[in-house]
């Protein structure tokens, strides 16, 4: 079945250390690709999409994300981490297969230490 | 900077009532969507809209909801009989399906529904 998987349920960095939120998808063909982050009592907001071309996709806030067709993974990361991190994260992608809507993981809520 | 705006920001209902959630797309975009999230569950999509027509629905969506853009701006989600497991947090998105890339959709803030 085709799904969306965010192993992570929690995840704790100090702030200043690198962080890796982990995504993967199960789809026939390569989907387009999102990730979103959600401050408590905000609503979703992008952090960067992949469509096609350069694998590694620059976005907001100092993120960026990692295509690898092989591995069916599109994983977020941000070198140094800042308090204001703190927040879920959703992968979300959309099958390139003549719909439009948005199929999410589970997310990964992220804590950051001071 | 052109965001999506929802309407209210809680709304506390009595099990069986009615209720319509509102949403103010971005002014420009054509094309709507409500999904919602469970609390504790992944958010899951609910509808799409486009040309006052639903172009796509997930088995969610069945004959208890409905939706309407009944003017130019407002865009909205009604449920006619609201059930306990109604309860959840809708998000309304709406996005300009900027070929040929595709779809980016803007979320708003959401409307958190308790059932009571």
């Amino acid at each position: 079945a085709q799904s969306v998987t965010q192993p992570d349920i929690h995840i704790t960095v100090s702030e200043g250390a690198s962080l890796e939120l982990r995504c993967n998808y199960s789809y026939g063909a390569t989907p387009y690709l999102f990730w979103y982050v959600q401050s408590p009592g905000q609503g979703l907001q992008l952090l960067l999409k992949y469509f096609s071309g350069d694998t590694l996709v620059q976005g907001i806030k100092g993120f960026e994300a990692e295509f690898k067709r092989s591995q069916s993974s599109f994983n977020l990361r941000k070198p140094s981490v800042h308090w204001s991190d703190a927040a879920e994260y959703f992968c979300a992608v959309v099958p390139t297969s003549g719909t439009y809507k948005y199929i999410f993981g589970t997310g990964t809520r992220l804590k950051v230490l001071a | 900077e052109p965001e999506v705006t929802q309407t209210p920001s809680h709304q506390v209902t009595q099990m069986g009532q009615e209720v319509i959630l509102r949403c103010v797309p971005i002014s420009n975009h054509l094309y709507f969507y409500w999904y919602r999230q469970i609390l504790g569950q992944k958010v899951e999509f609910l509808v799409s809209f486009y040309n006052n027509e639903i172009s796509e629905k997930s088995e969610i969506f069945d004959d208890q909801f409905s939706v309407e853009r009944p003017d130019g701006s407002n865009f909205t989600l009604k449920i006619r009989s609201t059930k306990l497991e109604d309860s959840a947090m809708y998000f309304c998105a709406s996005s300009d399906r900027d070929y040929p890339t595709t779809d980016t959709q803007y979320f708003g803030p959401g409307t958190r529904l308790t059932v009571l």
